[in-house]
């Protein structure tokens, strides 16, 4: 299975500051058909998750566009250029190019 | 708009079974591919099964395999996870069960909650 390691765990975010997570998969997650199957989830506090990004870089619709993903083979990025209070919660990187489907272990943002 | 509603979460004993369902609505179901995912108490994500639009192809974690069985009913738009054999033990299945969209889990339910305990 691949394995999706994320970093780092905890996140303290100052508000109006920038925010960073890694996401490293333990091979390749280009598929055969050229695409790259990495996604990125939300889950605020008490919610169910939400796409955010999809295909490494594609933002799904009405997610703001402070929310950005870059990466290639199996380092990814998702950066939120200015954290607002709404973004408090655990961020999953998810990889659908192999079977069985995985996620990473999540990274709480929280506000400092 | 586009949703998905579980129901059929509860308390089953260990060794007991329980069948989920996930009503689709405001989308086009029989042209998706349909997972349910799992995330255990304060703990991450992890996807349990998926099937194809017709029902052809079935795919399952295995810690669930041969006792997790998904299908589906695209004239009535549901979703369903037959679960037997339920564990109370280090591969326990008590969980959020979610009811998600496709293979890049685009659209997620409110999920259903199971807790197996005797």
């Amino acid at each position: 299975d691949v394995v999706m390691t994320q970093s780092p765990l905890s996140l303290p975010v100052t508000l109006g500051q920038p925010a960073s997570i890694s996401c490293r998969s333990s091979q390749s997650l280009v598929s055969s058909d050229g695409n790259t199957y990495l996604t990125w989830l939300q889950q605020r506090p008490g919610q169910s998750p939400r796409r955010l990004i999809y295909k490494v870089s594609n933002r799904e619709s009405g997610v703001p566009d402070r929310f950005s993903g870059s990466g290639s083979g199996t380092d990814f990025t998702l950066k939120i250029s200015r954290v607002e209070a709404e973004d408090v919660g655990v961020y999953y990187c998810m990889q659908s190019t192999h079977r069985p489907l995985t996620f990473g272990g999540g990274t709480n943002v929280e506000i400092k | 708009e586009v949703q998905l509603v579980e129901s059929g979460g509860g308390l089953v004993q260990p060794g007991g079974s329980l069948r989920l369902s996930c009503a689709a609505s405001g989308f086009g179901f029989s042209g998706y591919w349909m997972s349910w995912v799992r995330q255990a108490p304060g703990k991450g994500l992890e996807w349990v099964a998926n099937i194809k639009q017709d029902g052809s192809e079935k795919y399952y974690v295995d810690s669930v395999k041969g006792r997790f069985t998904i299908s589906r009913d695209n004239a009535k738009n549901l979703l369903w996870l037959q679960m037997n054999s339920l564990r109370a033990d280090d591969t326990a299945d008590t969980a959020v069960y979610y009811c998600v969209r496709g293979w890049g889990l685009d659209v997620w339910g409110q999920g259903t909650t199971v807790t197996v305990s005797s």
